[in-house]
């Protein structure tokens, strides 16, 4: 089974604190994705993955950024936590051109 | 306009019938289309994808893909009450590896 680990389920931060959201997978995935889901407006692709050290921005890059060192891992890194991110922050990976396998999600409260 | 478009709901439909999810996608060289199915407090689940013109049926889900009027759609035959939750149209743009999901539509099936 492929499996998606993401290393917090729920995360309390306070403003200005930096905050690391990792996430492993298992299959050798090429491309790792993150993504938050806020209520009504589905999952947002915020910055993807396409091969080790590789990466571009998704559709709401801003506050972000990410790290790719290795294959199976890809961190997403909120350098200031503001309120406006507090959200639930899913991780997913493929192969080219097939389905996304996710994590289990990390929910992320900023204070 | 939204990358792809979905109604957000909730469409509320009775035991036993059709029920019809509908989505739409603004880049005409989208290649790859899924459905995911998301209950509360989970991560999304692959239902079924789609590459090419057509119907494809798996069981009580049909997708219909239409790239000519950019337009993709989900049916459930036989809705039952476990088919309740929101379910999440995704599109692979041409261009990357990228994957664009919809806000999603809530569907409720009633007894």
């Amino acid at each position: 089974d492929v499996k998606v680990t993401q290393s917090s389920r729920y995360l309390v931060k306070r403003t200005g604190e930096k905050v690391f959201l990792e996430c492993v997978q298992d299959m050798d995935h090429e491309n790792m994705f993150w993504y938050r889901q806020d209520p009504g407006l589905g999952l947002r692709l915020i910055y993807f993955s396409y091969d080790v050290k590789m990466k571009e921005k998704g559709d709401i890059p801003e506050g972000y950024s990410v790290s790719r060192e290795k294959k199976e891992r890809f961190s997403l890194i909120l350098e200031s936590a503001s309120t406006n991110q507090t959200s639930m922050y899913l991780c997913a990976s493929n192969d080219r051109g097939s389905e996304l396998f996710f994590g289990e999600g990390s929910r992320l409260t900023v204070l | 306009q939204k990358e792809v478009e979905q109604n957000s709901g909730p469409l509320s439909v009775p035991e036993g019938a059709i029920a019809s999810l509908n989505c739409t996608y603004s880049d005409r060289g989208s290649q790859s289309f899924f459905w995911y199915r998301q209950y509360s407090g989970k991560s999304p689940e692959l239902i079924m994808f789609i590459y090419s013109n057509g119907d494809k049926e798996d069981g009580r889900f049909t997708a219909q893909l239409n790239k000519a009027s950019q337009y993709v759609s989900l049916l459930i035959r036989d809705s039952q009450p476990s088919d309740s939750a929101t379910y999440l149209c995704a599109v692979r743009y041409s261009s990357a590896s990228k994957i664009i999901f919809g806000s999603g539509t809530r569907l409720s099936i009633r007894p």
